[in-house]
């Protein structure tokens, strides 16, 4: 059974960096695309951005300036970066496999970690 | 600001169907395809609908999709209280070349 499961800090500070890392069992990491999604306390799903096996990027045009997606291969990881938090980068974070455009659909998500941003 | 439209919340009695809606433009919905998410309260968003309309397996075919034009709606028949919860609409936009959900609707089964 394919599983996701997200990793980092549960808490960081103001204006530092936010790191978090998906780690996933059992699928090959090649064919699909690769999503990180948050949702902040109280409002809906937001897409961040993904990352395909190759390396290519898309990003949520909100956050593009702050956020690095990057594949661990060989660990079958892969990471998200947003850099220059504020208490609104405060919010739930999922990794999730994803179906490109123009089908773009994640049929697997991971439990999801919060992450708070304060000081 | 979400780039799709869904109404804030929709209820029904246990047994009943409920229709919930999505509206886009055409660089969204009318030109990608529609995926609907279930996410209850403490676990992770599961996927209800892709492709517009399929299911994937596991899912009952209680839940329905369809889509016209810039629109599309879900469609959830023999309402259970296990079924509360949020529920989102997802595409592909060509103009923002980024991914959007609708802003959620919650759903209550009265």
């Amino acid at each position: 059974q394919v599983q996701l499961q997200e990793s980092g800090p549960g808490l960081v500070k103001p204006s530092e960096t936010l790191s978090l890392t998906c780690t996933i069992s059992v699928t090959s990491f090649s064919t699909y695309f690769w999503s990180w999604i948050r949702q902040p306390p109280g409002k809906g799903l937001e897409w961040i951005g993904y990352i395909y096996h190759s390396g290519s990027t898309n990003y949520n045009p909100s956050l593009k300036s702050r956020v690095t997606i990057s594949v661990d291969k060989s660990n079958n990881q892969f990471s998200l970066k947003l850099t220059s938090v504020t208490a609104a980068d405060t919010a739930v974070y999922y990794c999730a496999r994803t179906w490109g455009p123009p089908y773009f659909y994640f049929d697997l998500w991971g439990r999801g970690t919060l992450v708070t941003v304060s000081s | 600001q979400s780039v799709l439209t869904q109404p804030p919340s929709v209820s029904a009695a246990p047994g009943q169907k409920v229709t919930i809606s999505c509206s886009g433009s055409n660089s969204n919905i009318g030109k990608n395809y529609v995926s609907w998410y279930q996410h209850l309260p403490g676990t992770a968003p599961k996927l209800l609908i892709y492709d517009d309309n399929k299911r994937p397996s596991g899912i009952p075919d209680r839940f329905s999709g369809s889509k016209s034009g810039t629109s599309a709606t879900l469609g959830i028949t023999g309402l259970q209280t296990g079924d509360e919860g949020d529920y989102y609409c997802g595409t592909w936009d060509n103009s923002l070349s980024a991914g959007g959900f609708g802003g959620g609707t919650k759903l209550t089964v009265l």
